[in-house]
């Protein structure tokens, strides 16, 4: 069974600060990760993809990805309460599936 | 946003009955996907497609089926459908299976009573 796990949280945050949320699955073979938003009650967002070990920035966000480790992490900086949502990771296995995490909530404190 | 809609966005329905959700997409994506998504748990993959006529199951498929006769349309039936049915359903696309991303409608809230 090939699994994708993340803290279910919820990550209480101040405003301003880095949030931290992580990931690690089990298939040795997924080669590509991603990132999803979702707000209470709406459809996941896409808000990062990365491919290879290392860190991609993208405005406030960074993925972070160690595939010795078999982690994924998404770094929140400035954190804002509008950041506030459940966070989803999502890895395509070796069959080309999305495996999903359940999610970690987030809330910034103002 | 993509251009990806669902209908309806909310239904009741009997244990029983026959149920169907449309996804409709403006972007002529290949690959369209259906997923419930339940409290504790990931999004879970239903069906999915790879072209008109062209679909496979996914993980959690018993008690579902799909049809793709246009590229722009995928529907999801439910032809019996059971409490344990009740869930929040999102269609998604993709332009491939490689490393291209997922894009979501906005859902449909199904309770079945």
């Amino acid at each position: 069974q090939k699994e994708v796990e993340q803290n279910s949280g919820p990550l209480s945050v101040p405003e301003g600060a880095i949030a931290s949320l992580n990931c690690t699955y089990s298939d040795r073979g997924s080669q590509s990760f991603f990132w999803y938003r979702q707000y209470s009650g709406k459809s996941p967002e896409l808000i990062m993809s990365i491919y290879s070990n290392g860190d991609k920035e993208d405005g406030r966000f960074t993925a972070q990805l160690n595939k010795a480790s078999q982690y994924v992490s998404l770094l929140i900086r400035d954190s804002q309460p509008s950041d506030s949502a459940t966070y989803l990771c999502a890895v395509r296995d070796s069959n080309y599936q999305l495996i999903w995490g359940a999610g970690t909530k987030l809330i910034i404190k103002p | 946003d993509a251009g990806i809609t669902q209908s309806p966005r909310h239904k009741v329905t009997e244990t029983g009955t026959p149920v169907t959700l449309r996804c409709h997409q403006t972007e002529n994506h290949r690959y369209m996907y259906w997923y419930r998504q339940d409290p504790g748990h990931g999004l879970r993959l239903i069906h999915y497609s790879y072209g008109v006529k062209d679909t496979d199951k996914g993980e959690v498929s018993d008690g579902y089926s799909v049809s793709r006769s246009k590229t722009e349309d995928f529907l999801l039936t439910l032809e019996s459908a059971t409490s344990s049915q009740t869930s929040v359903y999102f269609c998604a696309i993709s332009q491939s299976t490689g490393q291209r991303e997922q894009y979501f409608g906005p859902g449909t809230r199904l309770t079945v009573t």
